[in-house]
């Protein structure tokens, strides 16, 4: 299983945009990258998977370089219910193993 | 898109008594669902994989004597916590993988179990 190093922590303000990279140098062939979102006292919110190259959904954009080695969690245009906390989790398999997240705070 | 739900968002229970948590797919069917703990500030930690019709497997350190998995049907598993004490006081997520290869998993909306 393919561990993952994200940030800690990331402050913005509302209306930027705001780029989560998540490192995954052990990443296997059939891996995928998944992002999930989750606010306090609740389970996480998919965002978006890929496999290679871009991703984009009505949320977020999500990129990858060729090696995948790494990835980049990209949401356009933050508003205060963005501050939440953001896993980048890397995997094959339904086994998926949370890393530290990143803490994303959006202030006015 | 695929719906996991999770009874009772919340339970108070004293120490000693079990509590059962159930995990739900509302609009799919899920072979495997799996059960995820996570105390306050930290990430979630990953408990034991639910297999219908079969024994669940546990992830280290997780004694499956104090957490009951069954998984009786392809859309409910349920998790209980026996003999509970309060360091089992927690907030339990389950989740499934919707259908499809490539489906990510969905998650339930949680359990904060509190013991007294």
């Amino acid at each position: 299983l393919a561990k993952t190093t994200q940030p800690i922590s990331m402050d913005s303000y509302e209306g930027q945009e705001v780029n989560i990279t998540c490192s995954h140098n052990n990443i296997a062939t059939n891996d995928y990258i998944t992002w999930y979102q989750q606010f306090p006292s609740q389970g996480p919110r998919f965002i978006i998977q890929g496999y290679k190259t871009k991703v984009t959904n009505e949320v977020a954009s999500l990129f990858i370089p060729a090696d995948r080695k790494s990835s980049t969690l990209s949401l356009p245009r933050v508003s205060l219910s963005d501050t939440a906390v953001y896993y980048c989790l890397v995997g094959d398999t339904d086994k998926l193993i949370f890393g530290t997240g990143t803490r994303l705070q959006v202030f006015p | 898109g695929a719906v996991v739900s999770q009874h009772p968002s919340w339970v108070i229970c004293k120490s000693g008594t079990s509590v059962k948590i159930e995990c739900r797919s509302l609009d799919f069917q899920a072979t495997t669902m799996f059960w995820y703990r996570q105390f306050p500030k930290q990430s979630l930690m990953l408990m034991a994989t639910s297999n219908e019709g079969s024994k669940a497997t546990y992830e280290q350190g997780v004694e499956k004597d104090k957490f009951l998995i069954n998984h009786a049907s392809l859309t409910l598993s349920t998790l209980t916590v026996t003999s509970a004490h309060p360091e089992d006081s927690s907030f339990y997520i389950c989740s499934a993988r919707g259908t499809g290869g490539d489906s990510p998993l969905h998650f339930g909306n949680g359990t904060r179990l509190t013991v007294t």
